[in-house]
C-alpha cells in the first residue's frame, strides 16, 4: 500500500521565492497534518484538516504561509515570500478517522532551503 | 503550554548494551506515543500507551507510561546498530488529533 507521498524531496530556493510543497495522504484517511522540523524547535505541527476542512492553523508561523486540501487526496503548503528562517523539513502526515489515540502516518518530508 | 521534555537528547553506546530514555512533562497526557525517525524519513509509530502505569513491550523495547500520566520511558535491551534513530515522544491532549504535542526527541546512535 502507498504510504503519504510528498513533493518535492528537496527544494533549494532563494529568498522572496514562492514555495509550493505537496502532499499525497494514504487512501481512506480523513485527517491530514502539515508538521515542520528543525533543530532547535523539532518537530511543530502548522496546521490540520480533517474531511480537507481546515481545523486548526494556530501553528502557521505568519500570513506568509498558506495550506489548501482541495480534495481529500491532495493537499498544499505554500510559503510567499520565502525567508531563510524557512529552511526546515517539512512533514506532512495523515489519520484514519476514529482512531482516538490520533496513530500519524508521516511522509518522507520536504527539506527546504532558502537561501 | 504543555511541553514535552526528553532525556538525554544524545545517546552514543556500543552494541550489546541497554539503555533508558525519558519523556517527562508537568501536564497529565491522555495518551502517549513514541516515534523512531531515521535520517531522511518521517517518523513511525513504535507504540501507543493509554492507561496510567501501563507497560508494553515490542521485541527488545519496553515501554511505560507512569502512573499519573505526566510521563514515560523507553527501555531497549542489548542495543543494536538498527536501533540507531530519533527516539520521538508525543502527547495527546484530549480526544483531538491534531492536540498531538511532540517531545525534541533523543539521538541514539549504537555502535557495532
Amino acid at each position: 500500500d502507498a504510504g503519504v507521498i510528498q513533493s518535492p524531496r528537496h527544494e533549494v530556493t532563494e529568498m522572496g521565492q514562492e514555495v509550493t510543497l505537496r502532499c499525497k495522504p494514504i487512501s481512506g484517511h480523513n485527517s491530514l497534518f502539515w508538521y515542520r522540523q528543525t533543530m532547535m524547535r523539532g518537530l511543530e505541527l502548522l496546521i490540520y484538516f480533517n474531511n480537507n476542512v481546515p481545523i486548526d492553523d494556530s501553528g502557521m508561523p505568519e500570513d506568509r504561509f498558506s495550506a489548501k486540501m482541495p480534495n481529500a487526496s491532495f493537499s498544499t503548503l505554500k510559503i510567499q515570500p520565502s525567508e531563510p528562517r524557512d529552511s526546515a523539513v517539512y512533514f506532512c502526515a495523515s489519520s484514519p478517522t476514529g482512531v482516538s489515540t490520533g496513530e500519524l502516518f508521516f511522509g518522507e518530508g520536504s527539506r527546504l532551503t532558502v537561501l | 503550554t504543555q511541553l514535552l521534555e526528553q532525556s538525554p537528547q544524545f545517546l552514543s553506546i556500543q552494541e550489546g548494551e541497554n539503555l533508558t530514555v525519558y519523556c517527562n512533562s508537568s501536564s497529565v497526557f491522555s495518551s502517549l506515543q513514541w516515534y523512531r525517525q531515521e535520517p531522511g524519513e518521517g517518523p513511525v509509530l513504535l507504540v501507543t500507551v493509554v492507561t496510567g502505569g501501563e507497560v508494553k513491550k515490542l521485541k527488545r523495547l519496553t515501554f511505560q507510561f507512569g502512573d499519573a500520566r505526566k510521563d514515560s520511558s523507553l527501555h531497549i535491551t542489548a542495543a543494536q546498530p538498527g536501533d540507531t534513530g530519533l527516539y520521538l515522544c508525543a502527547g495527546g491532549v484530549g480526544g483531538s488529533q491534531g492536540n498531538l504535542i511532540f517531545g525534541k526527541g533523543t539521538k541514539l546512535s549504537v555502535k557495532p
